[in-house]
């Protein structure tokens, strides 16, 4: 059984650039959540999605936006790139409603230059 | 606004020596609490969870116990091991989002 994948595993990215982030959750898991992880910082709420809609976003701007899959895979899509988004973007997958069971991928390294 | 906050590190311990790593929290209503690890290069993964006060969470010889009263979800082991090198998070789910502490950075040398 798979757990979380993330692709790419690295990526660099210019200023200004478009990145999109891809995430396929755990067999059985219908919830994908995003989070940003600076460099010696924990992880920072993006957003959830659940039944392909947002249902919960944390303090990050219009800039970065997402996308659920019927299949419950998901993006992170992050627009006019700028030096300050150069972070491990984690994704995590659950079952809606079991909050104690989250589960987290590898990450995806982006490096904005 | 809920918020978790952990013991700076980095903390650098001998082998077989007693771990502590302080972890206080905020929150409004009645969260959650979860230790996360994370080894170089990879994903969190969660190490033990206890959703109640009073509950203790352990694995692989990891413990805390939810202090209400406190507000605190201390982490313990009593005899690290080199292969416990590694970042801890605390976290606490409120909800259905997860609020993490900045980590603490643990070296474990033989």
């Amino acid at each position: 059984d798979a757990g979380v994948t993330q692709s790419p595993t690295h990526l660099i990215k210019t200023r200004g650039q478009q990145v999109t982030l891809r995430c396929s959750p755990k067999s059985g898991h219908d919830t994908v959540s995003w989070y940003q992880q600076a460099l010696g910082q924990g992880p920072q709420f993006i957003f959830q999605y659940y039944e392909e809609e947002e249902r919960q976003r944390g303090n990050f701007p219009d800039r970065f936006s997402g996308h659920q899959f019927p299949n419950y895979s998901s993006e992170l899509n992050v627009n006019a790139l700028l030096l300050g988004d150069s972070a491990l973007y984690l994704c995590a997958s659950r079952l809606w409603g079991a909050t104690y069971e989250q589960y987290f991928g590898p990450g995806t390294r982006l490096t904005v230059t | 606004g809920d918020s978790v906050t952990q013991m700076e590190g980095p903390v650098t311990l001998s082998e077989e020596a007693f771990l502590t790593i302080n972890c206080t929290y905020t929150a409004t209503g009645y969260p959650s609490l979860f230790w996360y690890v994370q080894y170089p290069g990879e994903g969190l993964q969660l190490l033990l969870k206890a959703t109640k006060a009073d509950d203790k969470g352990s694995n692989k010889g990891f413990e805390a116990t939810y202090r209400k009263e406190t507000t605190s979800f201390h982490l313990e082991k009593g005899s690290v091991q080199v292969s416990d090198s590694a970042v801890y998070f605390c976290a606490l789910s409120a909800g259905n989002q997860f609020y993490f502490g900045t980590g603490t950075s643990l070296t474990v040398i033989p």
